[in-house]
């Protein structure tokens, strides 16, 4: 099935900084959802957001819908232990309630 | 929030046995539940979406006899994966969506199923 390129694929940092990750698309979505996904477990949503443009924030993480409706980027600020773990996006297309999830970006903090 | 509930959350199991798998949605009801599958280091793909009182609609490739979808109320959807072999073993997981457009998919913990 279809999967929306997402980069880096996998990042390796030191505690306290900034990380920056992004999810592309051939195809126009209608909504762009970010997901973390810790080992073992269900992914837990992070952000939706639903207009083109949209910026929203939750705690350290900060998303954006791109304006040209084909990408969305993650921002996490300050990075803590706890941010360790699998992001995915997923886009929703026009009058459908399937998720398409993006290849996903390891985080990993380098101690 | 809402809760989305998986059992069990390990299997092991023998070639040529069914398995069933159950997912609730634990405070809403879900008219629409999806069933993922997730193998080691990759992301999820979507298997089929289970909807309360009709038939499964299934993805391209995923088959329908084999991958047994009911959703019989608005709270659990079942999958049974029938006559298991190796290749079936994987990370299966379920989400739920609360009716009404303002709400996302909530995911199950997921299941890991192991054939022998």
């Amino acid at each position: 099935g279809q999967q929306l390129n997402q980069s880096p694929q996998s990042m390796f940092i030191q505690e306290g900084e900034d990380v920056s990750m992004n999810c592309t698309s051939s195809s126009i979505f209608n909504t762009w959802l970010w997901y973390k996904q810790d080992p073992g477990e269900g992914p837990v949503l992070l952000i939706a957001l639903y207009k083109a443009g949209e910026l929203t924030s939750n705690g350290r993480l900060t998303a954006q819908f791109g304006i040209t409706r084909k990408d969305s980027f993650l921002n996490i600020s300050a990075s803590i232990p706890s941010d360790v773990g699998i992001y995915f996006c997923a886009g929703r297309g026009f009058g459908n309630e399937k998720l398409t999830f993006g290849t996903g970006t390891r985080l990993t903090i380098i101690p | 929030g809402a809760v989305v509930s998986q059992h069990p959350s390990r299997v092991i199991c023998k070639s040529g046995t069914s398995v069933k798998i159950e997912c609730r949605s634990l405070d809403f009801q879900a008219t629409t539940m999806f069933w993922y599958r997730q193998f080691p280091k990759k992301s999820l793909m979507l298997m089929a979406t289970s909807n309360e009182g009709s038939k499964a609609t299934y993805e391209q490739g995923v088959e329908k006899d084999k991958f047994l979808i009911n959703h019989a109320s608005l709270t659990l959807s079942t999958l049974t994966v029938t006559s298991a072999h190796p290749e079936d073993s994987s990370f299966y997981i379920c989400s739920a969506r609360r009716q009404g457009n303002s709400y996302e998919q909530y995911f199950g913990p997921g299941t890991r199923l192991t054939v022998t």
